[in-house]
């Protein structure tokens, strides 16, 4: 089955910026999507279609993608931006599986 | 304000059934298509289900593939999980979520999820 994998843990720095990658062989025929999930809440998207933002989330969430990695960058974070963060993309074989990374906690101290 | 709430969790025993509810409000429920997706304790997400506009197409995760049923009524704008069989790795709080499509249908694009519901909890044990 299709792996999506991320690095289990981020930390930085309040106002620092943080990376968090997301690889997987498909990404270079699929987009990769970003989800935010605090604790004991649902997730909400931040990123859609490797790199647009949905209304409501800030500029400091930006996303990219090349190749088999795309990555979703914090540039600024916040002490409200600890969470954890999962990619989500589809493999290129058309059977419409969805797949969920294997998840990032982002630490901001 | 768009709103899931699901409901119908609850403890099970290994084997038994459970079947969850979804309510929607705040959109044309029968625009957009629906999902399940499930989170075991401390564990990341997994896709479980999903079902179209109408209820004409639905897919399922391998994982649940023969055990679970995905179900709408529109005309009560609620979505369901019919679960047989259940087993203790269904052991998961289970979300609904509403199904967005591309604007602009292209190979890479694909459907995402958003908003999704706060989940009910399922547990399966003996």
């Amino acid at each position: 089955s299709y792996e999506l994998t991320q690095p289990p843990s981020v930390s930085v720095s309040p106002g620092q910026t943080a990376r968090i990658t997301c690889s997987g062989d498909a990404l270079p025929k699929k987009y990769a999507y970003w989800y935010q999930q605090k604790s004991g809440q649902a997730p909400v998207l931040v990123i859609y279609e490797d790199s647009k933002r949905p209304s409501g989330i800030p500029e400091r969430f930006s996303g990219s993608s090349s190749g088999t990695m795309a990555t979703l960058t914090i540039s600024g974070a916040q002490v409200e931006d600890e969470a954890d963060y999962y990619c989500y993309s589809t493999d290129s074989s058309g059977n419409h599986s969805y797949v969920f990374g294997t998840g990032t906690k982002v630490t901001v101290l | 304000e768009v709103q899931l709430v699901e409901s119908g969790g609850g403890v099970v025993r290994p084997g038994g059934s459970l079947r969850l509810s979804c309510a929607a409000s705040g959109f044309t429920f029968d625009d957009y298509g629906m999902s399940w997706v499930r989170q075991a304790p401390g564990k990341g997400l997994e896709w479980v289900s999903g079902i179209n506009w109408n209820g004409g197409s639905t897919g399922y995760a391998d994982s649940v593939k023969g055990r679970f049923t995905i179900s709408r009524d529109n005309a009560k704008n609620s979505l369901y999980l019919q679960m047989n069989s259940l087993r203790a790795e269904d052991t998961a709080l289970y979300h609904c979520a509403r199904v967005v499509n591309p604007i602009v249908v292209v190979p890479a694009a694909m459907p995402w999820f958003d908003p999704w519901g706060q989940g009910t909890l399922v547990t399966v044990s003996s």
